[in-house]
């Protein structure tokens, strides 16, 4: 399985657009990239996917360069309510193989 | 359509009491899971199943056991609670389509169910 490695925390205010990079050196070529969204005392939720170029949905954009090697998800405006905790998986979903949670990157956004 | 739904949500137990938590979705999904969470950390895989009657360890299975009788539903026992298995338990189910050659997984989370060892 792909090791993913990605910021332990981030701040950021009200409005601002926030980017959390994941970085999968050993992404393999039937990989594709998932983020999920937990908030405190709930389940993780999914967010976005994608397998190259750029995905972007009612939620978020991710963004996967040429080489695979990394990825980037892209809040835009965040709120309050976005304060929550993101993990980025990679996998090939082979049926057989469940992905890893990591630890995540806890995005607390401020007033 | 109630998704992944857990009980019970809380539960206090001593050591080396038993006990079994049950996940039941509603969505027919083929491949279920069991997380457990604790303070600060991300989610580690106890157990999975790909499919009724099938299942498989995780990367830590010691103290548990499940069982998936049901499409439906999966259980995830502790024969002999410790407090180390203090924690917050996850189940999540998802499906499995392909895109091509490209195949694709998203799973879905019940709300949890918070348990103290003493």
């Amino acid at each position: 399985l792909a090791k993913t490695t990605q910021p332990i925390s981030m701040d950021s205010y009200e409005g601002q657009e926030v980017n959390i990079t994941c970085s999968h050196n050993n992404i393999a070529t039937n990989d594709y990239i998932t983020w999920y969204q937990q908030f405190p005392s709930q389940g993780p939720r999914f967010i976005i996917q994608g397998y190259k170029t750029k995905v972007t949905n009612e939620v978020a954009s991710l963004f996967i360069p040429a080489d695979r090697k990394s990825s980037t998800l892209s809040l835009p405006r965040v709120s309050l309510s976005d304060t929550a905790v993101y993990y980025c998986l990679v996998g090939s979903y082979s049926g057989n193989t469940p992905l890893v949670f990591g630890k995540g990157t806890r995005l607390s956004v401020i007033a | 359509n109630a998704g992944v739904t857990q009980t019970p949500k809380f539960r206090v137990l001593k050591t080396g009491q038993s006990m079994t938590l049950l996940c039941a979705q509603d969505m027919n999904h083929e491949y279920m899971y069991w997380y457990r969470q604790d303070p600060g950390m991300g989610l580690r895989l106890i157990h999975y199943s790909v499919g009724e009657g099938t299942t498989a360890k995780g990367e830590v299975p010691d103290g548990y056991n499940v069982s998936r009788l049901k499409k439906q539903n999966f259980l995830l026992g502790l024969e002999s609670a410790a407090p180390s298995q203090t924690s917050v338990y996850f189940c999540a189910s998802s499906y499995y389509i392909t895109s091509g050659e490209i195949a694709k997984n998203i799973q879905y989370f019940g709300a949890g169910t918070r348990l103290s060892v003493l």
